[in-house]
């Protein structure tokens, strides 16, 4: 099946920081990626929808300054926490659809633990 | 908007048990329906794809059942074992954002 990887799979990082978490697709290509957010004991929550070339989509509640969306090529997605605090501590898994001729299929990354001090 | 809803919350059996995941939908006019695992601290890992237009899919031990008219979807898993403890969660995917459930946290005692 296709891969979708994710880097880095775990950050600590200062308060105030920024960091980036990349998404990759490593062997089809992906117009449209979705950035998701899971906190200890709850379900994947979706953040944003990530459009190569033309701006993110973001969902209610999320701010678009604070989480940066860069959909640079059809392979990458880029998500940046800015100024981190401690609240954004989060797992972070990002997705990407592969188009088939029957069937459209998502396929996940590995996830990226972010943990903010 | 769609929901999706998993009974139960939590579940822990006796190894070789059979037992059956539960998953609920608001709105039937889905593309698909997805199972996948997730084990503490992971990422997703997908089980099972079912179809619009399919009633159910095998993979190992593993059966998932959709009924749409319904708005549920079953996952039965034949004569658990330990390492089948993990949650699980069902989501209906696609080509747009996945919606997900809660999930139900399965453990497998020895």
């Amino acid at each position: 099946g296709a891969v979708v990887s994710q880097h880095p799979s775990r950050v600590i990082c200062k308060s105030g920081t920024s960091v980036k978490i990349e998404c990759r697709s490593l062997d089809f290509q992906a117009t449209t990626m979705f950035w998701y957010r899971q906190f200890p004991k709850q379900s994947l929550m979706l953040m944003a929808t990530s459009n190569e070339g033309s701006k993110a989509t973001y969902e209610q509640g999320v701010e678009k300054d604070k989480f940066l969306i860069n959909h640079a090529s059809l392979t990458l997605s880029t998500l940046t926490v800015t100024s981190a605090h401690p609240e954004d501590s989060s797992f972070y898994i990002c997705s990407a659809p592969q188009r088939g001729s029957s069937t459209d299929t998502q396929y996940f990354g590995p996830g990226t633990r972010l943990t903010v001090l | 908007k769609q929901e999706v809803t998993q009974i139960p919350a939590a579940l822990s059996v006796p190894e070789g048990e059979n037992l059956v995941l539960n998953c609920s939908f608001t709105d039937s006019a889905i593309y698909n329906l997805q199972w996948f695992r997730q084990d503490p601290g992971k990422g997703l890992t997908s089980l099972l794809l079912i179809q619009s237009s399919q009633r159910e899919q095998t993979s190992g031990r593993l059966n998932a059942s959709l009924d749409k008219s319904s708005g549920r979807s079953t996952l039965y898993i034949a004569a658990s074992q330990p390492g089948d403890s993990a949650t699980y969660l069902c989501a209906t995917p696609g080509n747009t954002p996945l919606v997900f459930g809660k999930g139900t946290r399965l453990s497998v005692i020895a």
